[in-house]
């Protein structure tokens, strides 16, 4: 069974960095793409970053872009996003995602819990 | 950036009602079109993808249709199950993007 296993969520303050991790299993990581998604409470699902299963393709949202980066280290199983400069309006659920395939432009067919980020002085 | 708009945004049906989902995609997307339900407190799920495929495991009550910027999802038998929020995605090219949702409740 699929499980992605979110992680580094919390409270911080405006400017601030923070670092989001994601523990999957029950798949061969390496084989796939691997995505954040976020979602303030009551709203809507905003995609943010996506990386292709070696890091060759990474994408960004406009709105995270050069405040944001994601990583992956295969050899750790482990999705990273580090988060820079953080801002009031980056206050949501982030959720993991999984690709359906190697390639990052493809649908997410499994997605983790969320961890929370707030970001307030 | 593509935008996604769906609509309704809200509908109320009953169970065992067909209700049908649009998603317009602001420039052509081919056929990169996926469809998430998101149950209240839930992660989303995927249904379709590639705007006429079932997900894995996915019930065949759910069926999706369209090509180019036009999209549908349709649900043939509301089940308890599908009061929910509905998503489509484009994968078309990045960023990726989500339309605004499709919440449907119970009549």
């Amino acid at each position: 069974e699929v499980q992605l296993v979110e992680s580094g969520g919390g409270l911080v303050q405006p400017g601030r960095s923070l670092r989001l991790s994601c523990a999957p299993s029950g798949f061969s990581f390496d084989d796939y793409a691997m995505h954040w998604v976020r979602q303030v409470p009551g709203k809507g699902l905003e995609w943010v970053s996506g990386i292709s299963w070696n890091g060759g393709s990474i994408g960004y949202a406009d709105s995270v872009k050069g405040r944001f980066t994601i990583s992956r280290d295969n050899a750790k199983n482990s999705l990273y996003l580090q988060m820079n400069s953080l801002r009031a309006d980056d206050t949501a659920l982030y959720f993991c995602a999984k690709g359906m395939r190697a390639w990052d432009l493809l649908p997410l067919d499994s997605w983790g819990q969320g961890t929370p980020v707030t970001v307030s002085s | 950036a593509i935008q996604l708009t769906q609509s309704p945004s809200s509908l109320s049906a009953s169970v065992g009602d067909r209700i049908t989902i649009t998603c317009r995609a602001s420039q052509s997307i081919t056929t990169s079109l996926a469809w998430y339900r998101q149950k209240p407190g839930k992660a989303p799920e995927l249904l379709i993808h590639d705007a006429s495929s079932l997900g894995s495991g996915v019930s065949s009550r759910f069926s999706g249709s369209g090509s180019g910027t036009d999209f549908t999802l349709t649900i043939s038998s509301l089940q308890p199950e599908d009061f929910a929020t509905y998503y489509c995605q484009q994968f078309n090219r990045y960023p990726l993007t989500f339309g605004g949702g499709t919440k449907v409740e119970i009549k």
